[in-house]
């Protein structure tokens, strides 16, 4: 079985650019989560969605942070523009169940210049 | 203060020895514990959830004392490939989302 797969890597912008993530999670998974870790600091959840609705987007930092999950299936993060403090490693992870185990993809790396 | 807060260490373990480090949350009402392991510019794997009466993954052993609101994890004979950072976690089952603790570094050295 497929594991959780996002894209890009790694993405370098300079501020007020424009940037989008993709996660694509386990097959059959309902729920995907996004999560951010900035340098020196734990990982924080952003948003959980349930199929294509958002159960849940308390994490989200500003209006600059949109994600979307059209269909139920992939999910990107925007964010537009981005600043410097937006830099750093944005984790996505799913689960049959919110109860269920969370698998991670192996992260974004952002860096915003 | 934090939700979840761990010891950052690093804590320095000859190979074959015993680690033990803990971690404490904030919120009573959190529902579901875990270890995770994170290698270094890796995504967090689960390593194991942590039940209330205790439990045991091989040479790992997790404990929860919900009373004073911390998790254990003891880890015995440890292995070079133990070299990790260890993050604490907790959960409201009802919402999904997980808490972080910042995560407790563990090198072990031969």
């Amino acid at each position: 079985e497929a594991g959780v797969t996002q894209f890009p890597s790694h993405s370098v912008i300079e501020k007020g650019q424009t940037v989008t993530l993709r996660c694509d999670p386990i097959s059959g998974h309902d729920n995907l989560y996004w999560y951010r870790r900035v340098m020196g600091k734990e990982i924080k959840f952003l948003l959980h969605f349930v199929k294509e609705s958002k159960q849940d987007e308390s994490g989200m930092p500003n209006n600059r942070f949109l994600a979307e999950r059209t269909g139920g299936t992939y999910s990107t993060l925007k964010v537009q523009p981005a600043e410097l403090e937006d830099s750093g490693v944005y984790f996505c992870a799913s689960s049959r169940a919110p109860q269920d185990t969370q698998y991670f993809g192996p992260g974004t790396r952002l860096t915003v210049l | 203060r934090k939700e979840v807060e761990q010891d950052p260490g690093p804590f320095n373990v000859p190979e074959g020895a015993t680690v033990a480090f803990n971690c404490t949350y904030s919120n009573s009402a959190s529902q579901s514990f875990f270890w995770y392991r994170q290698d270094c510019r890796k995504e967090p794997k689960l390593l194991m959830s942590v039940y209330s009466s205790g439990n045991e993954d091989g040479r790992f052993t997790a404990q929860l004392n919900r009373a004073s609101q911390y998790i254990s994890l003891l880890i015995r004979d440890s292995k070079l490939s133990d070299s990790a950072t260890y993050l604490c976690v907790v959960n409201r089952v009802s919402w999904g989302k997980l808490q972080f603790g910042a995560g407790t570094q563990v090198v072990v050295t031969p």
